[in-house]
């Protein structure tokens, strides 16, 4: 069975430029996760998607970040402008049921 | 903000000895899972422990949780090289009535030296 997929897996931007991640949840799994991971630090929950519906966005800074989920497959998070302070790993997760969450290899994003 | 707090934040211990990871939290929960994550990499699940459980093994680990203390511990049995990675503990439960979510610690980084 195929893994949770992540692209890219390197990402080197300026502040203000525009950044955008791609996700491919494990077949099946109707849930899906993104998190940012900031160096030292565990996961925190940006946007948790059922299907196509977002369920909890409740952490994600929406004056800059943005996330969607098409056809309740594949998903990308998007940062418009960038920040210095985004600069971190951000997770993709996903499930068919509350429990384990499978996790990709993550993106590590870099602001200059 | 992060719901489990482990302790120690590293540990560092020779090939053979055993490691021991400690996880506090402080809301109710449904389960308490552990992940490990090696460097650059995603998180991968170890074990998860449900709120009505007191102890589980999986191979070379050994969880335990004490939910009238809101405190939970992963032991790492004769440890090897290989176990080199970040361990987080994560709380699993219920907000808004049906969504289910993890709340992550800030982990433990375990360095086995050969």
């Amino acid at each position: 069975e195929a893994g949770v997929a992540q692209s890219p897996r390197y990402k080197i931007i300026e502040k203000r430029q525009s950044v955008a991640f791609w996700c491919n949840p494990i077949s099946g799994h109707a849930t899906l996760y993104w998190y940012q991971q900031i160096l030292g630090q565990g996961p925190k929950l940006l946007i948790q998607f059922q299907n196509n519906g977002v369920v909890d966005d409740s952490q994600l800074p929406k004056d800059r970040f943005s996330a969607e989920r098409l056809k309740g497959v594949d998903s990308t998070l998007k940062i418009q402008p960038a920040k210095l302070e985004d600069s971190a790993v951000y997770l993709c997760a996903s499930t068919p049921r509350p429990g384990i969450q499978y996790f990709g290899a993550g993106t590590r994003l870099s602001v200059l | 903000s992060q719901q489990g707090e482990e302790d120690p934040q590293a540990l560092s211990i020779q090939e053979g000895e055993n490691a021991t990871m400690n996880c506090s939290y402080k809301t109710s929960i449904n389960n308490l899972q552990w992940y490990r994550q090696n460097s650059g990499r995603g998180l991968v699940h170890l074990i998860l422990i449900r709120s009505n459980e007191r102890e589980k093994h999986s191979g070379r680990l050994r969880v335990t949780l004490d939910t009238s203390k809101k405190s939970s511990s992963l032991l790492i049995t004769a440890s090897r090289a290989a176990d080199t990675a970040s361990y987080f503990c994560a709380t699993g439960g219920y907000s808004g009535g049906s969504n289910y979510k993890l709340t992550f610690g800030k982990g433990t980084l375990l360095t086995v030296n050969p």
